[in-house]
């Protein structure tokens, strides 16, 4: 079946510590996102990348790194610089950026302990 | 600006329709959505609707646009307890060039009461 996968679904991570979300497609998709949701708000763009090798920051990448040397794969690094790392990540992919049918992973829920 | 607005929480009976309203503030938004979220899971994307049309109609789901108030309608119609969820509207702004980037409310919990 075609989708997208997050890996893992829960995350506990101490402070101080950089962690690495994961984020595969097997839909083709050229174009890849990374969200962050935090409760009674809607979601948050963190980085994006419309193709392979290449990648842009959203509104809210500061304490964030991505790579994205598969056209699959886009992994999210959530970084000790990042203050408020507890929230739910999103995965999303779309066939390119001017196709805006974006679809989704089951999300990826990190701790701070 | 990029701004979307929902109303938090909206409580209906089984069997009656539920209407999900959302405010924007980009009048050159190209495509509006609507998405559904079930606990501790990703988005699904229920629904959009082209910024030229007022309406579209699809089994149950009823969207309609009125791009003069700049406001967005969710109708489901015989709500079932399986709808219960968080519904997020969004939009593609049109500053947003070729980015991909979605503009989401905050989200609306609809619960469905048996």
């Amino acid at each position: 079946d075609g989708g997208i996968t997050q890996s893992p679904k829960y995350l506990f991570r101490k402070e101080g510590q950089n962690v690495t979300l994961s984020c595969e497609q097997n839909l083709n998709h050229d174009a890849m996102y990374w969200y962050r949701q935090d409760p009674g708000q809607g979601l948050r763009l963190i980085y994006y990348s419309q193709i392979v090798n290449d990648f842009q920051k959203g509104d809210i990448a500061e304490g964030y790194s991505v790579s994205r040397e598969k056209k699959e794969s886009f992994p999210l690094t959530v970084t000790s610089a990042q203050k408020n790392p507890t929230a739910f990540y999103l995965c999303a992919s779309s066939w390119t950026v001017m196709n805006t049918e974006a679809f989704f992973g089951q999300g990826t829920r990190l701790t701070v302990v | 600006g990029e701004d979307v607005e929902q109303s938090l929480f909206l409580s209906v009976r089984e069997g009656d329709s539920s209407v999900i309203n959302c405010t924007y503030t980009d009048s050159s938004s190209t495509y509006l959505y609507w998405y559904k979220q079930e606990p501790g899971a990703g988005l699904q994307l229920l629904t959009y609707i082209f910024s030229n049309m007022d309406m579209k109609q699809d089994q149950r789901l009823t969207v309609l646009l009125n791009k003069k108030d700049k406001h967005l309608s969710l109708r489901i119609a015989d709500t079932q307890t399986g709808d219960s969820a968080i519904y997020f509207c969004a939009e593609t702004p049109s500053l947003s060039g070729n980015t991909g980037k979605l503009i989401f409310g905050q989200g609306t919990t609809l619960q469905v009461k048996p």
